[in-house]
């Protein structure tokens, strides 16, 4: 079957902008990730969704990020006032069941902020 | 708070020698450990995981891994490795209850020679 999407895969924007990002899990996977990776990074937590609801955003930098999933299924990340400092890699990965399951990642989403 | 350590951030081998990636972690309390592998230009995809039971983990690719708990550590091995096997490699940890937050380590870039 599908994997995750992700879309774009590319990002271009000018420092100050707003940008949505967006994730398509696997279809009946009720836990989805939000990662985000630098260059010679591991992925740095981001949020969690159980469902509709967000169970641990605690990896949110500020509040200038912000992430929904409103019908428990397709994510959107949304970044405003955009610095270059948020340049990087965002990646997406879902699951079905509890955290002993695997996780499956999209390509990424790769932000440039100008 | 949990941590993870990856010791060497690049690791260069030659074809079909063996090859040791090292990985500690910190926590008070139980987790479960993974090993992620991403190719150039692609996604993370699990090469395998650790939940419980024996110590030692076998994964896809001919890569296995040994749980010590006194060391807290979880090291990959593979007993000869590949020019197909160039990609980096990424230790993480996740609470076992009520894990949400997954924790990556900085990464291990395996390069092979010929």
């Amino acid at each position: 079957g599908a994997g995750v999407s992700q879309t774009p895969s590319n990002k271009v924007t000018e420092k100050g902008k707003y940008v949505e990002l967006r994730c398509d899990p696997i279809s009946g996977h009720t836990a989805l990730y939000w990662y985000r990776q630098s260059l010679g990074q591991g992925p740095e937590f981001l949020i969690y969704f159980q469902g509709t609801g967000a169970a641990d955003d605690s990896g949110l930098p500020n509040d200038r990020f912000f992430a929904v999933r409103p019908e428990g299924s397709v994510s959107t990340l949304k970044i405003q006032r955009t610095e270059r400092g948020d340049s990087a890699v965002y990646l997406c990965a879902s699951r079905t069941g509890g955290p002993s399951d695997t996780q499956y990642f999209g390509p990424g989403t790769r932000l440039t902020v100008l | 708070a949990q941590s993870v350590t990856q010791l060497d951030s690049q690791v260069p081998v030659f074809e079909e020698a063996p090859v040791e990636l090292r990985c500690n972690y910190s926590s008070s309390v139980s987790v479960y450990l993974f090993w992620y592998v991403q190719y150039p230009n692609q996604g993370l995809q699990l090469l395998l995981k650790y939940l419980s039971g024996s110590t030692l983990v076998k994964g896809i690719n001919g890569f296995e891994a040994e749980f010590n708990k006194s060391q807290t550590s979880f090291h990959l091995r593979k007993p000869s490795v590949h020019i197909s096997d160039t990609a980096e490699y990424f230790c993480a940890v996740i609470l076992s209850t009520g894990g949400f937050k997954t924790i990556f380590g900085a990464g291990t870039r395996l390069f092979v020679k010929a």
